[in-house]
């Protein structure tokens, strides 16, 4: 039979508030952990990725926070813009780079 | 210096026919992997190969999948009598040989197939 999927939790936001996507992963073996974000009909594309060792990792407008106690990943835009309504999916991985992916946030962002 | 490029974009099947997915990865890199989303769902991992070996195919199905990246020319993943299960959007990512820890890869537009 057909598989139906689950909807994708849905954050809306304001255009320039900060937006905050949490995702938990599986593997505490993990070596890193990856954000990628995917518009309608595209690929997933790099946001930011962070390793194991780390706990925090910034670049332009976003930041990634890693609690590894917790088995818990966060992504924070700031000054959210329109440009970045889509979903947004965490990833795991270790070794030869095969990532799990998580479930996926889809974004809203509104003027 | 054009990315993961893959073909076709769209790809619309009857059930019991073949569907033939083509990826050529990003210059330079000799790592492929093939993943399967379906509508509101995130990416599953199918496979990984080198060229001319599969690496790791623990989520590939066990009948009419199939997947190859012969030494000239793209990777193909190959699905035979295709069902209406099989209707997703099928990516594939590339990245270069390893170099002390993770890299990051990268993923074509993606190949969206159509069972009928």
């Amino acid at each position: 039979g057909e598989s139906v999927g689950l909807h994708l939790p849905t954050l809306s936001v304001q255009e320039g508030d900060n937006s905050i996507i949490n995702c938990a992963y599986s593997n505490s073996a993990s070596d890193y952990f990856i954000w990628y974000k995917q518009e309608s009909g595209k690929g997933p594309q790099f946001i930011i990725d962070i390793r194991s060792n780390m706990d925090k990792r910034q670049g332009q407008r976003v930041t990634v926070l890693l609690n590894k106690t917790v088995k818990h990943l966060s992504l924070q835009i700031a000054a959210t813009q329109p440009g970045d309504s889509a979903v947004y999916f965490c990833a795991e991985g270790g070794g030869y780079n095969k990532l799990i992916f998580g479930a996926g946030t889809r974004l809203a962002v509104h003027p | 210096n054009a990315g993961v490029m893959q073909n076709p974009r769209h790809l619309v099947r009857r059930r019991g026919q073949e569907a033939r997915l083509r990826c050529s990865p990003m210059k330079g890199h000799s790592h492929v992997y093939w993943y399967r989303q379906l509508p509101e769902e995130g990416l599953k991992f199918m496979v990984y190969l080198q060229k001319e070996n599969i690496i790791d195919e623990s989520g590939m199905p066990k009948e009419r999948f199939s997947a190859e990246f012969p030494k000239e020319g793209p990777s193909i993943l190959r699905i035979q009598q295709v069902v209406r299960g099989d209707s997703a959007a099928y990516f594939c990512a590339s990245s270069p040989e390893m170099v002390a820890g993770a890299n990051v890869l990268t993923f074509g537009a993606g190949s969206r197939l159509t069972v009928l």
